[in-house]
């Protein structure tokens, strides 16, 4: 069974401040990473995708791939309180996705 | 933009009813999927599609079925609905693998 695992939280950080996210994986062969953001009662939204190692930055957002090391990573920069929801790791295997239990992330005012 | 479309947004249901959850997407996508989230267990994959007619089990497909006849619609069926299935039902799809899955606004389904 492939899996993807992160820290369920929460983690709470306080306005202004990175909010560093992460996502361990176990099919090497898995080749495109997703972060999903999910409000309570809500369907997950998608925020970003990375297909190849090094950083890719979207506005306050940077996701970082490791393949060798098989990590996924999301910093969220200057973290404003409505960026508190629960952010999903996604990785692809043999055709669907396989979904992280997520991170519920805090941003204190 | 990509539009997935849950016929129902809050069900309730009782035990050993049979039950049938809808989902529509207007993009025209290959693949479709059905998933199940509960607290601390996260996104669970149910079932998907990746054409017409076409099915494959995900991880936790008892007392589950689905039909595609067609490729914008994706059914999942509740043969004899139980209290277990109470949840939160997410339809989501994608045009091809490296793509991103468009998720549905999803159905919470109680089962009393």
């Amino acid at each position: 069974q492939k899996e993807v695992e992160q820290n369920s939280g929460p983690l709470s950080v306080p306005e202004g401040a990175i909010a560093s996210l992460n996502c361990t994986y176990s099919d090497r062969g898995s080749q495109s990473f997703f972060w999903y953001r999910q409000y309570s009662g809500k369907s997950p939204e998608l925020i970003m995708s990375i297909y190849s190692n090094g950083d890719k930055e979207d506005g306050r957002f940077t996701a970082q791939l490791n393949k060798a090391s098989q990590y996924v990573s999301l910093l969220i920069r200057d973290s404003q309180p409505s960026d508190s929801a629960t952010y999903l790791c996604a990785v692809d295997s043999s055709y669907k996705l396989i979904f992280g239990s997520g991170t519920r992330l805090l941003v204190r005012p | 933009d990509v539009k997935v479309t849950q016929s129902s947004r809050y069900l309730v249901k009782r035990t050993g009813e049979k039950v049938f959850l809808e989902c529509v997407q207007d993009m025209d996508h290959e693949n479709m999927f059905w998933y199940r989230q509960d607290p601390g267990l996260g996104l669970r994959l149910i079932y998907f599609s990746y054409d017409v007619k076409m099915k494959e089990k995900g991880d936790i497909p008892e007392g589950y079925s689905v039909s595609r006849e067609k490729k914008e619609r994706f059914s999942l069926i509740l043969e004899s609905a139980s209290t277990n299935q109470t949840s939160m039902y997410l339809c989501a799809s994608y045009r091809e693998q490296s793509s991103p899955l468009h998720f549905g606004n999803g159905t919470r389904l109680t089962v009393t």
